[in-house]
């Protein structure tokens, strides 16, 4: 099974903070993506990124930036958080071969920022 | 330009009844879709996927979803509800970005609440 894993379940930080969200993936995955999760406005993408060191912006990048240095982990940085930024986060990975393949999902970071 | 839409915010069955979510979609490609389960805290989980193979798709924990295209629906169904189906629910259309790279977009989700 694949497996996608988020560092932390729950993260508390203060305003102005850099913030930083981990996402591992064991499946040898090209494909990894981040994305936001709020009440009433459903999953919204963040960034994602198709290879090492590549990275495109997704619907809503204001605010967030990316790191893929390596093939299984993707990195999620809020360089100045703020409190709009309070939310659920969700790494997914899948596989490069076809448009179509389906994502695998990690259990989300709930992201607090005070 | 690709959508989503699941027609439903919210459904309520007893346990024991039929379950139907609804979900429409707008592709100007063969589309890919799939429906995912998301429970309360935890990440999204893939229940099913299709992709122009059979149109009734079986998925697990006995759900499955039958693809139209004359109605351009996928709507997933479960004949007898569960105490454990109680969750969010989302439709998921794979749009084609070009080459071999493709994004998804999500429907805005149906909770699903199953009473005793």
């Amino acid at each position: 099974d694949v497996k996608v894993t988020q560092s932390s379940r729950y993260l508390v930080k203060r305003t102005g903070e850099k913030v930083f969200l981990e996402c591992v993936q064991d499946m040898d995955h090209e494909n990894m993506f981040w994305y936001r999760q709020d009440p009433g406005l459903g999953l919204r993408l963040i960034y994602f990124s198709y290879d090492v060191k590549m990275k495109e912006k997704g619907d809503i990048p204001e605010g967030y930036s990316v790191s893929r240095e390596k093939k299984e982990r993707f990195s999620l940085i809020l360089e100045s958080a703020s409190t709009n930024q309070t939310s659920m986060y969700l790494c997914a990975s899948s596989p490069g071969q076809g448009w179509n393949q389906p994502q695998h999902f990690g259990d989300g970071t709930r992201l607090s920022i005070l | 330009a690709q959508s989503v839409t699941q027609l439903d915010s919210h459904v309520s069955v007893s346990e024991g009844t039929p379950v139907l979510l609804r979900c429409n979609y707008s592709s100007s490609y063969s589309p890919s879709l799939f429906w995912y389960v998301q429970h309360p805290n935890k990440g999204l989980q893939l229940l099913l996927k299709y992709t122009s193979a059979a149109t009734l798709v079986k998925g697990i924990n006995g759900f499955e979803a039958e693809f139209k295209k004359s109605e351009t629906s996928f709507h997933l169904t479960k004949p007898s509800a569960h105490m454990s189906d109680a969750a969010e629910y989302f439709c998921v259309v794979s749009v084609f970005e070009g080459g071999s790279q493709g994004n998804l977009i999500f429907g805005k989700g149906t909770k699903l609440s199953v009473k005793p």
